[in-house]
């Protein structure tokens, strides 16, 4: 069963642009989740999607938002970029007996210049 | 804020030798899982403990969940270059949510 997949791996961005990164969950599963990983802050919880509908949400400001798609796949976009956006975006998802065992995709990394 | 505290958060041991890292909160987990991740990946999932006092074993990695579920540890014998990696620990609290450690980054050295 292939893993979680993300696209662009890696991307360079400037302060004030917009970009969309993508994430395509297991095979089967449901819920697909976005982290934010910086070396000061570490992993931090963005939002999680179930079935098209958006579950949980971090503490992140509205500049951050996503969707999912009906065959799972989901999309995070982030508007009005700053420096302090760089980081390692992780997507994971999960199926079905869920007890917290994620799976995640290799990330994208950001660079906001 | 459910907040895991990791330690230590570096660690710098040479082959061979043992270690432990400890996972703490003050909050009550219904279950923790344990992650590695190495550079420019994401995190792999090890393992999950679910009941308080329950003890894991990976090869050469044992976890354990503490007794009250608010903390965990894991220990590794005889460290291998291999096992270099950043560990985050994850606790599961109600309304499916996860809360991610601060991590520690290993380094064995040869």
């Amino acid at each position: 069963k292939a893993g979680v997949t993300q696209t662009p791996r890696y991307l360079i961005k400037t302060r004030g642009q917009q970009v969309t990164l993508s994430c395509s969950p297991i095979s089967g599963h449901r819920s697909v989740s976005w982290y934010q990983q910086t070396p000061g802050q570490g992993l931090q919880f963005l939002f999680e999607y179930f079935s098209e509908t958006q579950r949980n949400k971090g503490n992140f400001p509205g500049r951050f938002s996503g969707r999912q798609f009906s065959n799972s796949r989901s999309e995070m976009n982030v508007s009005t970029l700053e420096l302090g956006d760089s980081a390692l975006y992780l997507c994971a998802s999960r199926g079905t007996g869920w007890r917290g065992e994620q799976y995640f995709g290799p990330g994208t990394r950001l660079t906001v210049t | 804020t459910q907040l895991l505290e990791q330690s230590p958060q570096f660690l710098s041991i040479q082959e061979g030798e043992n270690l432990t890292v400890y996972c703490n909160s003050s909050s009550v987990f219904s279950s923790l899982q344990w992650y590695r991740q190495e550079p420019g990946e994401g995190p792999v999932l090890l393992v999950t403990v679910v009941t308080g006092g329950e003890v894991k074993k990976l090869k050469r990695l044992t976890f354990q969940f503490g007794d009250a579920r608010k903390d965990s540890s894991l220990h590794i014998t005889a460290a291998q270059p291999g096992d270099t990696g950043l560990y985050l620990c994850a606790g599961e609290s109600g309304a499916n949510n996860l809360f991610f450690g601060t991590g520690t980054r290993l380094t064995v050295i040869p």
